[in-house]
């Protein structure tokens, strides 16, 4: 059990629309990532927040933003949808500086489909 | 310009015998590994990583091997088990931890144990 949290499971929106999904990540990471998983193809870096701040961003336009709370919960808001951002976003959660190697713990993920 | 690939996007293997997922990757870069099994429905589960500066890890039936000088990661499961029957992902980072730290992935291998 991870403890990541995205809400919500499924959602349908319609070209040219914005929407804001959501991950609670696991209890004491700092570190928030959020990942775009097309159909047939394995994740997709987006961004990356840490202590609030964004901190690394993949090759996503700018129309992709997020935000990051000082409980380290997230969101990822998406502006002016396309019918390519079909896809399930998924959030992980990682305490880098740890000890050990800080593999990334991952929500179940959000379907988002554009009609 | 996939930078970790995994050229096998299915595998079907007898309960009780070998699996072998293979990865290869490009970038001189990547420092650390990570192999995740995804059920449908479900957000990647992480499985197991290795640094670098080894070139085996072991965690009960999984092992995974790294030749660095071929840049090829192998995941092998012993015995399989229905239940290891998943998409498995092999991912890679430039570092283990810190404050950036981003995942690149291979699509997936979609691994099948048949009773």
């Amino acid at each position: 059990e991870t403890g990541v949290t995205q809400s919500p499971t499924h959602l349908i929106k319609t070209r040219g629309q914005q929407v804001t999904l959501r991950c609670s990540s696991q209890s004491g990471h700092n570190t928030v990532s959020w990942y775009q998983q097309a159909l047939g193809q394995g994740p997709q870096f987006i961004f990356q927040y840490y202590r609030e701040e964004e901190n690394g961003r993949g090759n996503f336009p700018p129309r992709f933003s997020g935000l990051q709370f000082p409980n380290y919960s997230s969101e990822l808001n998406v502006n002016a949808l396309e019918l390519d951002d079909s896809a399930l976003y998924l959030c992980a959660s990682s305490f880098p500086g740890g000890a050990d190697l800080t593999e990334a713990f991952f929500g179940q993920g959000t379907r988002l489909t554009v009609v | 310009d996939q930078q970790v690939k995994q050229n096998s996007p299915s595998l079907s293997v007898q309960e009780g015998r070998i699996s072998i997922l293979n990865c290869d990757y490009t970038n001189s870069m990547f420092d650390y590994f990570l192999w995740y099994k995804k059920y449908p429905a479900e957000g990647p589960t992480f499985l197991i990583s290795i640094s670098s500066i080894k070139d085996k890890n072991e965690d009960g039936r999984f092992t995974v091997f790294l030749n660095k000088s071929a840049k090829h990661l192998s995941l092998h499961i012993v015995p399989s088990q229905p239940g290891d029957s998943a998409v498995y992902f092999c991912a890679a980072s430039p570092n283990s931890g810190g404050s950036n730290y981003k995942l690149t992935f291979g699509k997936g291998t979609l691994l099948t144990v048949n009773p």
